[in-house]
């Protein structure tokens, strides 16, 4: 069975950094495409970064590049998120998605983690 | 990356149908077949319904099907059920990244 867990999320002062991290059980890690979304509260979705399976293919929302860093370590099964200089609108649940079997760009994500929830305030 | 616009919320009675629009424009909905839709009961994760314009993951009930027409992409719920009432995301791809709408509230009159 799949099974997806966020962790890392928490208080941080705006300006600040955290990294999350998703762990990964139940499927052949290195296989998939891995991405993080978004969800500020009592708002919609919202994409943030997806790395390739082999870690060589990253692609980054607008709203997060040259702050977040999307990685991975397919010995340890985990996602990770280095968020730097955090912003009052970065405060959202921050959720791990596996991509499916279909093209790169599908947007299949078939599984996810319950989130981990980001608060950015001083 | 503008965000696709969908109805804030749609209601139905049970057994009845409901559509869901999400517009976009060319550079996402419009130019690509990769535009899927997504479930999230309160406090949950969301959930792949449909994908592809119009594939279903295996275990989602044939009820919910999808289609695209120029720039707006639907997804239809026949035969609504109690357990479809929740928020419904749809997503496209953009050109190297993925927009979503801005969600719709299905209600279970």
């Amino acid at each position: 069975e799949v099974h997806l867990l966020e962790s890392g999320g928490g208080l941080v002062q705006p300006g600040g950094s955290l990294r999350l991290s998703c762990a990964a059980s139940g499927f052949t890690f290195s296989n998939y495409a891995m991405s993080w979304f978004r969800q500020a509260p009592g708002k919609g979705l919202e994409w943030v970064s997806v790395i390739g399976g082999s870690g060589s293919s990253i692609y980054n929302a607008d709203s997060v590049k040259g702050r977040f860093t999307i990685s991975r370590d397919n010995s340890k099964n985990t996602l990770y998120l280095q968020m730097n200089s955090l912003r009052a609108e970065d405060t959202a649940v921050y959720f791990c998605a596996k991509r499916g079997m279909g093209d790169f760009w599908s947007g299949d994500f078939d599984y996810w983690g319950q989130g981990t929830l980001v608060t950015v305030s001083s | 990356q503008s965000a696709l616009t969908q109805p804030r919320s749609v209601s139905g009675s049970p057994g009845q149908s409901v559509t869901i629009s999400c517009t976009g424009a060319t550079n996402d909905v419009g130019d690509y077949n990769y535009v899927s839709w997504y479930q999230q009961h309160p406090g949950k994760a969301p959930k792949l319904m449909i994908f592809d314009v119009s594939k279903r993951p295996s275990g989602v009930p044939d009820r919910f099907s999808g289609s695209k027409s120029g720039n707006t992409a639907s997804l239809t719920i026949s035969g609504l059920q109690a357990e479809d009432e929740a928020d419904y995301y749809c997503c496209s791809y953009a050109g190297s990244s993925w927009v979503f709408g801005g969600g719709t509230k299905v209600t279970v009159l």
